[in-house]
């Protein structure tokens, strides 16, 4: 398996654009989880689905962050309009449903608004 | 509402020493907790889940503890060793529900040659 994989790995954008953050779970896990990293907060949940649905978004700073998760091996993360402080590390990470709670990272994709 | 302190922040030591890193938790009722490693520009990797039923997990030269009434949690690295120079993060399973995870801002560990 290839792991959870991540697009784009940076971005760079301007104040104001939209932005959106793509991730492919691992093949067969029932749960993806957005994170996001920055060096004040460190790691933050955003938001978490299970089998497609969102289950827990209260981690999602505002009105100007969505995600989706249209099927099994998809999500996206989306921030209209962006602006310079969501500039983070942004980390997709997936998980069997197994009670282990082992979540797999993906390599996270680095956003800078400028 | 939990919180997750780990100290030092950073640590340097010489090769082949032995280490020992701390993770605070502020509640008790967790359901597990994890360690990970960051590299550079990279994601986490798991390194070791303990459950809350659980006192230890060892995997080659990690062993972890948890102390749950404490609340307090080590990661044991014996026989250091250059690639092990990375940041070391602890996370605890709260809130029973699987995606929970509250992260420490880590520990950057860096073992010199």
């Amino acid at each position: 398996d290839a792991g959870v994989i991540q697009s784009p790995r940076h971005e760079v954008t301007e104040m104001g654009q939209e932005v959106t953050l793509r991730c492919k779970p691992i093949s067969g896990h029932d749960y993806l989880f957005w994170y996001r990293q920055t060096m004040m907060r460190g790691l933050e949940l955003l938001i978490y689905f299970n089998n497609n649905v969102p289950i827990d978004d209260s981690g999602m700073p505002e009105d100007r962050f969505s995600a989706k998760m249209p099927n099994a091996s998809f999500s996206t993360l989306k921030i209209q309009p962006s602006e310079p402080r969501d500039s983070a590390v942004y980390f997709c990470a997936s998980s069997r449903v197994s009670g282990a709670n082992v979540l797999t990272f993906g390599a996270g994709s680095r956003l800078t608004v400028l | 509402k939990q919180e997750v302190t780990q100290i030092p922040a950073a640590l340097s030591v010489p090769e082949g020493e032995n280490l020992v890193l701390n993770c605070s938790f502020t509640d008790s009722a967790i359901y597990n907790l994890q360690w990970f490693r960051q590299d550079p520009g990279k994601g986490l990797t798991s390194l070791l889940l303990i459950q809350s039923s659980q006192r230890e997990q060892t995997s080659g030269r990690l062993n972890a503890s948890l102390d749950k009434s404490s609340g307090r949690s080590t990661l044991y690295i014996a026989a250091s060793q250059p690639g092990d120079s990375a940041t070391y993060l602890c996370a605890v399973g709260y809130g029973g529900s699987q995606g929970n995870l509250i992260f420490g801002k880590g520990t950057k560990l860096s073992v010199k040659p």
